[in-house]
């Protein structure tokens, strides 16, 4: 089981570009979640799926997008990057009550 | 409104003392309450959770956390720590409305010295 794998690692993007950050899990859980991390703000929710063709908003959905068309994927899109989004962007899956994380992507927008 | 605090930036410990890292929380109804690890460069890692029963749960690495209805607490415990254990640490509560979302606190990072 490679578990929540995340690419890429690291990407640098200028403003008003776009770009996806893609997350896949094996483990078949049902529940996936974008969060991003900032210093000293522990994680915000971004978008959470409950399932296949099913997204809801979180805390801090504005200038994201995401879809969910497989159990496995759930890709987090940006459409016209701005510096507000440099962060490290963690995607989750769930089974029961216990999240497990991808090993993040570092994002930042110059 | 639901939230997790954690009012320590950093905590500093020698290696082989005990640590306590601290957590306080405000949700109404019976908190689910996680403990999650970060090392550097790396995703979170579950450490440990209370759902219901002994007010003292046991996880991973050694680790431990004691629930506290009335002070609305849950602090993470180690009888003895290793350098090891040095990374950052993120308290959660389930959030209510469901579909096991988490609302994280702001994280403690522990330092531990040789």
């Amino acid at each position: 089981n490679a578990g929540v794998t995340q690419t890429p690692k690291f990407r640098i993007l200028k403003i008003g570009q776009s770009m996806t950050l893609q997350c896949t899990q094996d483990m078949n859980h049902n529940y996936m979640y974008w969060y991003r991390q900032d210093p000293g703000m522990g994680l915000k929710l971004i978008y959470y799926s409950v399932g296949a063709g099913i997204t809801d908003k979180g805390e801090v959905p504005n200038g994201y997008n995401v879809s969910r068309s497989t159990t496995e994927d759930f890709p987090l899109r940006l459409e016209l990057a701005a510096p507000s989004q440099t962060s490290v962007y963690f995607c989750a899956s769930s089974y029961g009550d216990t999240q497990y994380f991808g090993p993040g992507t570092r994002l930042t927008v110059l | 409104a639901q939230s997790v605090a954690q009012p320590e930036d950093q905590v500093n410990v020698a290696e082989g003392n005990p640590l306590t890292v601290k957590c306080t929380y405000s949700v109404s109804g019976n908190p689910y309450l996680f403990w999650y690890v970060q090392y550097p460069n790396r995703g979170l890692q579950f450490l440990l959770k209370y759902i219901t029963g002994d007010n003292l749960v046991k996880g991973s690495y050694g680790f431990e956390a004691e629930f506290n209805k009335s002070q609305t607490s849950f602090h993470l415990k180690k009888p003895s720590a290793l350098v090891s254990d040095s990374a950052l640490y993120f308290c959660a509560v389930r959030d209510m409305r469901g579909y096991n979302k988490l609302i994280f606190g702001a994280g403690t990072r522990l330092a531990v010295h040789p």
